[in-house]
């Protein structure tokens, strides 16, 4: 295990509506990504945060929004979900200056 | 040019055998080379990761090659065994971390 969390295990919402997932990071890691994942595609990157603010975004349109608290917990914030957000979520963290990141074991997300 | 292509897309092997993905990149600011395995239902977990000063990275029974002329990497693993069985993702960054490109996967198993 990576020591990285994340929350809720699954969520099922209805088109139009959102949603808020949860991430903690490990322990001494200060940077967060997160990443979307699609049934049978590789992760994609949605934007990465570093000392609360956001330092890098993938293309990936504005409804799509984080947050990282000071204990560099984080959250994915998406607005008007649409079907095809339906997906896996990952988050990842790592020390800022190391590539190395730990992902977490992801939200699925179904938008009905 | 954001891009990293990879194959083959499945991977049948014998136990014992040699298994070989390739990815190959365009974006000649890459400069971190990892590979991922993902379990279903798991996030990704680091396998192996190479940096392009060196040609050839081993760790136990997976070794990275890496052709920085040719923009490609590859990962060998070595006496594959069932519990290899999984889905295998290369990837490539850049400014550390801030850009994370994933490819599309590549399942592979391993016939007992």
């Amino acid at each position: 295990e990576t020591g990285v969390t994340q929350s809720p295990t699954h969520l099922i919402k209805t088109r139009g509506q959102q949603v808020t997932l949860r991430c903690s990071s490990q322990s001494g890691h200060n940077t967060v990504s997160w990443y979307q994942q699609a049934l049978g595609q590789g992760p994609q990157f949605i934007f990465q945060y570093y000392r609360e603010e956001e330092n890098g975004r993938g293309n990936f349109p504005p409804r799509f929004s984080g947050l990282q608290f000071p204990n560099y917990s984080s959250e994915l914030n998406v607005n008007a979900l649409e079907l095809d957000d339906s997906a896996l979520y990952l988050c990842a963290s790592r020390k800022l200056g190391s590539y190395e990141q730990y992902f977490g074991p992801g939200t699925r997300l179904t938008v009905t | 040019q954001q891009q990293v292509k990879q194959s083959p897309q499945s991977l049948i092997v014998q136990k014992g055998g040699i298994s070989i993905i390739n990815c190959a990149y365009e974006n000649t600011a890459f400069d971190y080379f990892p590979w991922y395995q993902q379990f279903p239902g798991k996030g990704p977990a680091l396998l192996i990761a190479i940096r392009p000063d060196v040609s050839e990275k081993k760790e136990g029974r997976f070794t990275i090659s890496f052709n920085k002329s040719a923009k490609q990497f590859s990962l060998h693993i070595m006496d594959s065994q069932p519990g290899d069985s999984a889905t295998y993702f290369c990837a490539a960054s850049e400014n550390y971390g801030q850009n994370f490109v994933f490819g599309p996967g590549t399942r592979l198993s391993v016939l007992p």
